[in-house]
């Protein structure tokens, strides 16, 4: 079984500000991957960013990055510089890379409110 | 391209009828999912699709949940007999193919059971 714990619900921060969105996961696969979603008010869900268990570099898209700690099981994501455009609720998900009954659906926390503050 | 469409957009109805919603994957996308994200919630996995086969249903909360997909394209996913915790928004994503990185969703169904 894999879980995904986001403990911050809601989060405000200064436009140009760098923030940090934390995500802990718990899981038995030796082979994993961790994805970020955004999801404006309009409800769609936006593909950011994927780390593999097994990429030794943190994975980087524009001014999002993963800040990856396998030891520590966590994946949190850093915003930099963020825009009013960044308000939204972010997901952290994950799941097993084997192809195996079970790893091909997404597992996703509760999420994060970010509020870009002008 | 076109990416994936969902309707109805808001569906509105009484406890006890039934409801069915529609997916429409991105083109060539084999892969279909259906999650459902209550108020507050993350998303929680319903079922997947390979094809027009149902290797996953482990999510469906219920046999009152059913849903099936044809022509490799199109998903119907249909709840009988709603109940006031049935309200949710149901979204459908897809992928080019089982086990690809990248899911893509669609807008969602936001249904109500009054």
């Amino acid at each position: 079984a894999q879980k995904i714990t986001q403990t911050q619900p809601g989060m405000f921060v200064q436009e140009k500000e760098a923030v940090t969105l934390d995500c802990t996961y718990d899981t038995s696969d030796q082979s994993y991957g961790l994805f970020w979603y955004k999801q404006p008010s309009s409800g769609e869900m936006i593909f950011l960013i994927y780390q593999g268990s097994y990429d030794e570099q943190n994975a980087t898209e524009g001014r999002y990055s993963l800040n990856f700690q396998k030891a520590r099981k966590s994946a949190n994501l850093v915003i930099s510089a963020s825009q009013l455009g960044d308000s939204a609720m972010y997901f952290c998900a994950m799941r097993g890379l084997i192809s195996n009954f079970g790893n091909e659906k997404l597992t996703f926390g509760t999420g994060t409110r970010l509020t870009i503050i002008p | 391209g076109a990416g994936v469409s969902q309707s109805p957009s808001n569906k509105v109805t009484e406890k006890g009828k039934d409801v069915e919603l529609r997916c429409d994957p991105i083109s060539g996308h084999t892969a279909l999912y259906w999650y459902r994200q209550s108020l507050g919630q993350g998303l929680e996995f319903l079922i997947y699709f390979q094809g027009n086969s149902a290797p996953d249903k482990s999510g469906l909360p219920s046999d009152r949940f059913s849903a099936e997909r044809t022509g490799g394209s199109v998903s119907t996913l249909t709840i009988q007999r709603t109940q006031q915790e049935d309200s949710a928004v149901y979204l459908c994503a897809s992928s080019l193919k089982s086990f690809s990185y990248e899911q893509y969703f669609g807008p969602g169904t936001r249904l109500t059971v009054t």
